[in-house]
């Protein structure tokens, strides 16, 4: 039973495309994030959702919009993917009510070339 | 602002050794968690420990200990006896109360532990 999944855990694309990266959780939590992991392996917060309202917005482009069609999922869609978006992409989620350690997904390697 | 800072960039030892990774955070907040997670080659982020700031009590958890020191701003890590399977990358993170628990994690740019047979 995995806790939290994202889909695909590749993706190869061409520079200019647009992309998107599926994320569910089971655990019944209240906040998901979106986190981005570079070559150099800095893991920085890219979007927090509690309850499908967005709660952080960190500094990303405006190409990525994250998407929560509920509370159990946040999508993340790509537009005009560049060179520089090529990194892993984690998932989490955490309950709100208290500062829960956060639970990450396995991961979505992007490459753009 | 937060930061965290881990200036161990890699450290390597024989198995068998005891190993301490550093951590030192900055914060404004007076309420505040500290993590602790693995990530193993395999590439997944393992939850390993969460403390308050509240709570200095030391933590001890087979092989691993943490020690946390809030008159140094330190939430360093030891792992007695060292494995070949605890090498990975460690990152320590840091998330402050003001969000209400929606906050990401504030993580440190992580030590690359190499446990050598």
């Amino acid at each position: 039973d995995t806790a939290v999944s994202q889909t695909p855990k590749y993706l190869v694309t061409q520079m200019g495309n647009d992309k998107s990266i599926k994320c569910e959780q089971n655990l019944g939590h209240d906040t998901m994030y979106w986190y981005k992991q570079d070559s150099k392996k800095f893991l920085k917060i890219m979007f927090s959702y509690n309850n499908k309202e967005l709660i952080i917005n960190e500094t990303v482009p405006n190409r990525f919009s994250p998407k929560s069609p509920d509370k159990a999922h946040l999508n993340l869609h790509i537009n005009s993917l560049e060179l520089g978006d090529s990194a892993v992409y984690f998932c989490a989620s955490s309950p709100r009510q208290a500062y829960y350690e956060q639970y990450f997904g396995p991961g979505t390697r992007l490459t753009v070339t | 602002a937060q930061k965290v800072t881990q200036a161990q960039t890699e450290i390597s030892v024989v198995e068998k050794e005891d190993v301490t990774l550093d951590c030192v955070y900055e914060t404004r907040d007076t309420t505040y968690y500290l993590f602790w997670y693995k990530q193993p080659p395999s590439g997944e982020l393992v939850f390993l420990i969460r403390r308050n700031s509240f709570d200095e009590q030391n933590e001890i958890s087979g092989r691993y200990s943490w020690n946390f020191q809030k008159s140094t701003s330190s939430f360093n890590f030891t792992i007695t006896a060292s494995q070949v399977v605890d090498s990975a990358v460690y990152f320590c993170a840091l998330s402050e109360a003001r969000g209400g628990g929606a906050d990401g994690l504030t993580f440190g740019k992580g030590t690359h532990l190499i446990i050598q047979p």
